[in-house]
């Protein structure tokens, strides 16, 4: 079975820094590219990150662009988000998800998220 | 970067009844288009993508069509478990983007 677990969520001040974590397991981790999805409170899905299956790829949604960063270790099955400079509409539930093999930008399994909330 | 619209809003209907749900992109995305359902307090979970293929395990009442810039989902027959809110997705460009999502109410 397909798991993702994400951590690292919590309270933090706005201008501060936060990294997340997603735990995977019951798949191939280095076969797939990997995304972070955010989501606030009443609000659609909005993609943060991708990064491919080898790490040589990464993209950004230009709102985290120079502020966040994807990483990812293949032996550790570990996905990674890096946020600096935390500002109050960043505050979302963060859910990891998997690119399907092919195709690869869809996300057909999905963590249930960490909640980072930026607030003074 | 590739604005998706959904209508309508909200959707309310019945079980047994037919939902047809709407996404429509502001410029061609080719069939490069998914759906995906979510409930409350879960992570979405695809449903449909490159327009019409059915992701692994979806009921085949779940069909996707449309191309370029506007697309469907329909539900053939609700039930309980449909009542959720959906959203679409496109992969031609990056950032990628979803729609603001349309809610199946009861």
């Amino acid at each position: 079975e397909v798991q993702l677990v994400e951590s690292g969520g919590g309270l933090v001040q706005p201008g501060g820094s936060l990294r997340l974590s997603c735990s995977a397991s019951g798949f191939t981790f280095s076969g797939h590219s990997m995304s972070w999805v955010r989501q606030a409170p009443g609000k659609g899905p909005e993609w943060v990150a991708y990064i491919s299956s080898g790490s040589t790829t990464t993209f950004y949604a230009d709102s985290v662009k120079g502020r966040f960063t994807i990483s990812r270790d293949n032996v550790k099955r570990s996905l990674y988000l890096h946020m600096n400079s935390l500002r109050s509409d960043d505050s979302a539930v963060y859910f990891c998800a998997r690119g399907l093999t092919i195709p690869t930008r869809y996300l057909d399994s999905w963590g249930q998220g960490t909640l980072v909330t930026v607030s003074s | 970067e590739i604005v998706l619209t959904q209508s309508p809003a909200t959707l309310s209907l019945s079980p047994g009844e037919r939902a047809t749900l709407s996404c429509r992109a502001s410029q061609t995305v080719s069939s490069y288009l998914a759906w995906y359902q979510q409930k409350p307090g879960q992570a979405p979970r695809l449903l449909i993508y490159d327009a019409s293929k059915r992701a692994t395990g979806i009921p085949a009442r779940f069909s996707g069509s449309g191309s370029g810039t506007d697309f469907t989902l329909a539900i053939s027959s609700l039930e309980p478990e449909d009542f959720a809110v959906y959203y679409c997705q496109q992969r031609i460009d990056w950032p990628l983007t979803f729609g603001p999502g349309t809610s199946v109410d009861l």
